[in-house]
């Protein structure tokens, strides 16, 4: 079944470091992927997303770009704040294989970002 | 209100308790989706409704667990029997159509089974 795979936290890093958040996934059909951010105390929130090979979602300094050939979607930013403290989610929402348009999640990497 | 809300946010129930966790989703959503985020996880997906109708059940973990939408709007999720292991954050979401368009998550319900 369709499933996605995110590098463990957690990840911590100085401000305005340079950061990677690595992201795959397995689907059969044409999945949609995107990602969610859980700032603490609050639910979960859309971040970016990507509905087709090569597209580039992009918000709030964030970008990741839907890689078919290598079933990726890395989440990258060039400059974090401690602000962007929080539990980034990977997802997944495959509409053409057959199944519920439902999100598949990864298990979520916490980002910590120290002053 | 803007979002989807969740009540109550904070749930401790003793083991063998039923408990009732209700979801009022954006106005005008026709989808409707429960998931389980267990501590350190990932959301997991319980159920899917579009308006009234129940359209995939397959992640309801028994049948203590169940689910319903009966005027298409506000849902209840119920668990009869609590577990120790049904202790989890249970989050609804909702969004306007049935495929595309952007998923909108509650801020959850946090249940704790004693």
């Amino acid at each position: 079944g369709d499933s996605v795979t995110q590098m463990e936290g957690p990840v911590t890093l100085s401000e305005e470091a340079f950061l990677t958040i690595n992201c795959t996934y397995t689907a059969t059909g044409y999945p949609s992927l995107f990602w969610y951010v859980q700032y603490p105390g609050e639910g979960l929130q859309l971040l970016l997303k990507a509905t087709k090979a090569d597209d580039k979602g992009s918000n709030k300094g964030f970008e990741a770009t839907y890689r078919k050939e290598t079933t990726s979607f890395h989440l990258e930013k060039g400059s974090v704040q401690v602000s962007d403290s929080a539990v980034y989610f990977c997802a997944l929402r495959d509409l053409y294989g057959g199944a519920t348009n439902k999100l598949i999640f990864g298990t979520g990497t916490l980002l910590a970002v120290q002053p | 209100g803007a979002g989807v809300s969740q009540s109550p946010r904070y749930k401790v129930a003793k083991r063998g308790q039923d408990v009732a966790l209700r979801c009022d989703p954006i106005s005008g959503h026709v989808s409707l989706f429960w998931y389980q985020q267990a501590l350190g996880q990932g959301p997991e997906f319980l159920t899917y409704f579009q308006n009234e109708a129940q359209l995939d059940k397959s992640g309801l973990p028994s049948d203590r667990f169940f689910a319903e939408r009966p005027e298409g709007s506000v849902s209840t999720l119920k668990i009869q029997r609590t577990q120790q292991e049904d202790s989890a954050v249970y989050l609804c979401a909702s969004s306007l159509g049935d495929s595309g368009n952007t998923i909108y998550f509650g801020e959850g319900s946090w249940l704790t089974v004693v």
